[in-house]
């Protein structure tokens, strides 16, 4: 089974710097996908990125991006400029290629401060 | 996101009474998926369907069940609630023929079974 591991519970960063959300996860699997997913307080999940396993280039969403590195398992958000309402809990999710049996991190809370 | 509704938003009911969480799409998706959030877990699987006609167990689909109506609508059903399904539930729909597998979630449903 595949598990996803987000070991930040919180963190915190103040308006206009940047961030990175730490991700790792584990399969044996070589086709897969890895998303990030934002839950703001009104609790909606909202898509921030994706990226295709088979891809080399790293995935960008104007001010967030990814560190993927497929050999150590590792998928970490960075968050540039960070605004206000960045403020939301982050869940790094991974799935099988065409599994739709997602997976999820813990998640991470982040807390942007003016 | 609009696209996916799900009712009601919020609800509490009491121990071994049956309850029914529903779920709209108008995004035209062919598969739904039906999921519950806990504190400290993220989201996990419960059942999720690629057609009408089909429908798969996911993770902990220990008492629920499921219903695909129509294409455009998916019921969560617990036959009788215990408290330990206390949590927020989420539905997501997904289309693979769009070439990029990426779900997209409700507004969530918070339960409260006393």
């Amino acid at each position: 089974a595949q598990t996803v591991t987000q070991s930040q519970p919180e963190m915190s960063v103040q308006e206009a710097e940047t961030v990175t959300l730490s991700c790792t996860y584990d399969t044996s699997e070589s086709n897969y996908y890895l998303f990030w997913y934002k839950q703001p307080p009104s609790r909606q999940m909202i898509l921030v990125i994706r990226q295709e396993a088979y891809k080399q280039q790293n995935a960008t969403e104007n001010r967030f991006s990814v560190n993927f590195q497929k050999a150590a398992k590792s998928f970490s958000l960075k968050i540039s400029d960070s605004q206000l309402g960045d403020t939301a809990m982050y869940f790094c999710a991974f799935m099988k290629n065409n599994n739709n049996d997602m997976r999820f991190g813990a998640g991470t809370r982040l807390t942007v401060k003016p | 996101d609009a696209d996916v509704t799900q009712t009601p938003r919020n609800r509490i009911t009491k121990t071994g009474k049956r309850i029914m969480l529903e779920c709209s799409q108008t995004k035209g998706h062919d598969r739904m998926y039906w999921y519950r959030q806990d504190p400290g877990l993220g989201l996990r699987l419960i059942y999720y369907s690629f057609d009408v006609k089909d429908i798969n167990k996911g993770e902990i689909s220990d008492g629920y069940s499921v219903s695909r109506q129509a294409q455009a609508k998916f019921s969560l059903s617990l036959e009788s609630a215990i408290p330990n399904q206390t949590a927020l539930y989420f539905c997501a729909t997904s289309d693979l023929a769009q070439g990029r597998e990426t779900q997209y979630f409700g507004p969530g449903t918070r339960l409260l079974v006393l």
